[in-house]
């Protein structure tokens, strides 16, 4: 079945530097590809998403680009901050939106000052 | 984004008890509502999707019996872990979609359950 695997964490760095977590997915389809972020305290919120090959995700300065090639969805974002600090959730749906979900494992990311 | 609220946010309970976690979407009608179970390190798997009105649809391998789920209205869908073991200590997570299959779905803050 469709799964998704993301690398573990925790991820630590210190503020300003680069972030990668990467993501990648198993599918019988073409599906859309989501991450997600929780907050300490908080539910799930949508952070970006691509829905076809070649898309790029953005939001607050983190991307992801839909990489059918190599089945991956790697989030970036080239100067962390610390109120960053969060997990992280890679997922996959065979919909358009997210209206049924597989996820991964999600990755904590620490961003110390 | 729409809001929705998931009650409590951590709960204790003892073996053999019964426990009820609420899902309410704050702003908008919910006709589908989706539940999640994450264990340790490991992924938020989806256990079931309840509509509004009818029995919910249960992932393979998911105690119906055990885990059970109302949806009576458009705005409250309840999972209750019936006959609690420690086994059953997890983290669930609800979200919630206006319904149609190209509508996104918003979750709650999830619940913490500890079985003593």
């Amino acid at each position: 079945g469709d799964s998704v695997t993301q690398m573990e964490g925790p991820v630590t760095l210190s503020e300003e530097a680069c972030l990668t977590i990467n993501c990648t997915y198993t599918a019988t389809g073409y599906p859309s590809l989501f991450w997600y972020v929780q907050y300490p305290g908080e539910g799930l919120q949508l952070l970006l998403k691509a829905t076809k090959a070649d898309d790029k995700g953005s939001n607050k300065g983190f991307e992801a680009t839909y990489r059918k090639e190599t089945t991956s969805f790697h989030l970036e974002k080239g100067s962390v901050q610390v109120s960053d600090s969060a997990v992280y959730f890679c997922a996959l749906s065979e919909m358009d939106s997210s209206y049924k979900l597989i996820f991964g494992s999600g990755t904590r990311l620490l961003v110390r000052p | 984004g729409a809001v929705v609220s998931q009650h409590p946010s951590r709960v204790i309970c003892k073996s053999g008890t019964s426990v009820k976690i609420e899902c309410r979407s704050l702003d908008f009608q919910a006709t589908t509502m989706f539940w999640y179970r994450q264990f340790p390190k490991k992924s938020l798997m989806l256990m079931a999707t309840s509509n509004e009105g009818s029995k919910a649809t249960y992932e393979q391998g998911v105690e119906k019996d055990k885990f059970l789920i109302n949806h009576a209205s458009l705005t409250l869908s309840t999972l209750t872990v019936t006959s609690a073991h420690p086994e059953d200590s997890s983290f669930y997570i609800c979200s919630a979609s206006l319904g149609t299959m190209n509508t996104e779905a918003f979750f709650g803050q999830g619940t913490r359950l500890t079985v003593v």
